[in-house]
């Protein structure tokens, strides 16, 4: 079955420079990637997603990278700001049974 | 206007009750999900009903049973809880294979 890895497990960058996080995926049938952003005491909420036709995606400050050969795909985060401090988690869906198969999520943190 | 409401948000009660934690999606969605996210923030899936049939029943011991009596609402009742059954519940709902979820607010279960 699908199998997702996040890292770092947390990332500390300094406010206005950019984070990365990485996933990577083991289902080559795997054909969606939402990334998600959960505030503390907060529900996760979807803020950038790719499907594999796409290489990548960009809105505003945030983009997401697709390498399907390499089976991996980043979350970008430019000009960092506080309330970017969240826990990010990425997902993949093999395309069948309705279920995301979720990363164990990075901690980002925002020094001022 | 809520998109997916949970209720009660905060549940306190003590080992062996039985609980139950509600849910409702105003979306549209033909899917809906329970997870648990423990101290560790990981997520994890416990059931998922796609049109009022259980298509995702993940393993957690059979206390927990999911209700679903329409498509826009997907309960979960808990028997006997356990100190370990502690965590948050998130419902959530989505349109499908390959679509991101909408989660509710959640609900911080804790068992004394």
């Amino acid at each position: 079955g699908e199998n997702v890895e996040q890292h770092p497990s947390t990332l500390s960058v300094q406010e206005g420079d950019s984070a990365v996080i990485k996933c990577t995926y083991s289902d080559s049938a795997s054909n969606y990637f939402p990334w998600y952003k959960q505030e503390l005491g907060k529900r996760p909420q979807l803020i950038i997603d790719i499907r594999s036709n796409v290489g990548e995606k960009k809105d505003q400050r945030i983009a997401v990278t697709l390498n399907k050969t390499a089976k991996h795909f980043s979350l970008h985060i430019t000009e960092t700001q506080p309330e970017d401090s969240a826990v990010y988690f990425c997902a993949a869906t093999p395309g069948s049974n309705y279920q995301l198969i979720w990363g164990a999520g990075t901690k980002l943190i925002i020094k001022p | 206007d809520t998109a997916v409401s949970q209720t009660p948000k905060y549940l306190v009660t003590q080992m062996g009750n039985d609980k139950s934690i509600k849910c409702e999606q105003n979306l549209g969605h033909d899917t809906m999900y329970w997870y648990k996210q423990d101290s560790k923030k990981f997520l994890k899936i416990m059931f998922s009903y796609n049109n009022k049939e259980l298509i995702i029943n993940e393993t957690v011991p059979n206390r927990f049973s999911p209700k679903s009596p329409d498509k826009a609402h997907l309960n979960l009742h808990i028997n006997s809880l356990e100190l370990g059954d502690s965590a948050v519940y998130f419902c959530a709902s989505s349109q499908g294979e390959n679509y991101g979820y909408t989660f509710g607010s959640g609900t911080r279960l804790t068992v004394v």
